[in-house]
């Protein structure tokens, strides 16, 4: 059974810094590309990052590129996003999600989720 | 790049048919045969129900389906059912420079 299990959320002040992880398990990590998609409070969903298999080719969006850092270590199934410079529009709720070869361009699996808070 | 154009709300009749829309432009929607929809019930993550514009993974009901014409696709659920009252969201990939965009997300309330 393939899980994508999120963690590292939490309550952080502008202008801070938090790193979340996804640990995956049940399908063969390094053979996919990962994601990471956020959801604001009562908002819609917003891509964030992708990372391919072999971490050859990372993308991120305008509205975090410079302050997040996406990475990942296949030999412990972990997928990582390093988050600066933390503002309070970057409140939400952060899924990984997978990308699979066969389902190409879509997001086929995603993690419970993890909340980072940025306020005062 | 901004999010694409969904209706905010789309009701129907257990049993009736309904379509959401998704209007993107010819750099995301129009341009790639990459779109997919998300179903998301409140406090859950968001459940894949199709991709390529018109295919479902494995486990998906044939209720669902979708379709593309120009810079707008389409997802319809015919025999609407209560458990399908949940928020939908399109996505299109629109180029490795921009990654993917998603929808501004429909409520579907089962009437």
């Amino acid at each position: 059974e393939v899980q994508l299990v999120e963690s590292g959320g939490g309550l952080v002040k502008p202008g801070g810094s938090l790193r979340l992880s996804c640990a995956a398990s049940g399908f063969t990590f390094s053979s996919y590309s990962m994601n990471w998609v956020r959801q604001a409070p009562g908002k819609g969903l917003e891509w964030v990052s992708s990372i391919s298999s072999s971490s050859s080719y990372i993308y991120y969006a305008d509205s975090v590129k410079g302050r997040f850092t996406i990475s990942r270590d296949n030999a412990k199934n972990s997928l990582y996003l390093q988050m600066n410079s933390l503002r309070a529009e970057d409140t939400a709720v952060y899924y990984c999600a997978r990308v699979s070869e066969l389902v190409p361009a879509a997001f086929d699996y995603w993690g419970q989720g993890t909340l980072v808070t940025v306020s005062s | 790049q901004s999010a694409l154009t969904q209706p905010a709300s789309v009701s129907g009749s257990p049993g009736q048919s309904i379509t959401i829309s998704c209007t993107g432009t010819s750099s995301d929607v129009g341009s790639y045969n990459l779109v997919s929809w998300y179903q998301q019930h409140p406090g859950k993550a968001p459940k894949l129900m199709i991709y390529e514009g018109s295919k479902r993974p494995s486990g998906v009901s044939n209720r669902f389906s979708g379709s593309k014409s120009g810079n707008t696709a389409s997802l319809t659920i015919s025999g609407l059912q209560a458990e399908d009252e949940a928020d939908y969201y399109c996505c299109s990939y629109a180029g490795s420079s921009t990654g993917y965009v998603f929808g501004t997300g429909t409520k579907v309330t089962v009437l």
